[in-house]
């Protein structure tokens, strides 16, 4: 089945600085990878996802990129702000048609003012 | 907008004991899903169900056993709780179809079992 890591653990960046969080897979059919934000004490929520027939998606500072060929995507943040830290998951496609996921262990990203 | 919620926010329960933890959907979803989430581990999927009565295993379906009578409701049974089975539980629902589509969370239910 399929298999997640995700890079850094955690990981602290000064506010205004850009943030990058790794993640690789295992299956080579999975084409769609979600990224979720948990906020503390809350539930975790969709901020960018990429199918496979792209390279790389951007909403405003959140950007995504997908390598197939290496089975790794990243999430970028860039000019990060306070109410960006948070605990971020990576996903993959599980097995099932792709309609369940395999999530990351997570990176807990902290923003210093 | 989805909302997703749970029966509880907090549970204590004693070892031994049936526990029943209960996720409903308002928006017509096809899919819910159980995960468990523990500190370095993630979201785990537990059991999932594609349709009314139907289920699936999932990663870490031990201990667990599922309900969906309706297309609203999936519940999640502990049917002899144990102390490893103390955890934060998160529901998730998403529409379905061919392709894989986002999953709406629940705000989650914190189970500990003394």
């Amino acid at each position: 089945g399929e298999n997640v890591e995700q890079h850094p653990s955690t990981l602290s960046v000064q506010e205004g600085d850009s943030a990058v969080i790794k993640c690789t897979y295992s299956d080579s059919a999975s084409n769609y990878f979600p990224w979720y934000k948990q906020e503390l004490g809350k539930r975790p929520q969709l901020i960018i996802d990429i199918r496979s027939n792209v390279g790389e998606k951007k909403d405003q500072r959140i950007a995504v990129t997908l390598n197939k060929t290496a089975k790794h995507f990243s999430l970028h943040i860039t000019e990060t702000q306070p109410e960006d830290s948070a605990v971020y998951f990576c996903a993959a496609q599980g097995r099932n048609y792709g309609q369940n996921f395999v999530f990351g262990p997570g990176t807990r990203l902290s923003v210093l003012p | 907008d989805v909302k997703v919620t749970q029966s509880s926010r907090y549970l204590v329960k004693r070892t031994g004991e049936k526990v029943f933890l209960e996720c409903v959907q308002d928006m017509d979803h096809e899919n819910m899903f159980w995960y468990r989430q523990d500190p370095g581990l993630g979201l785990r999927l537990i059991y999932f169900s594609y349709d009314v009565k139907m289920k699936e295993k999932g990663d870490i379906p031990e201990g667990y056993s599922v309900s969906r009578e309706k297309k609203e409701r999936f519940s999640l049974i502990l049917e002899s709780a144990s102390t490893n089975q103390t955890s934060m539980y998160l529901c998730a629902s998403s529409r379905g179809g061919v392709i894989s589509n986002e999953q709406f969370f629940g705000p989650g239910t914190r189970l500990t079992v003394l």
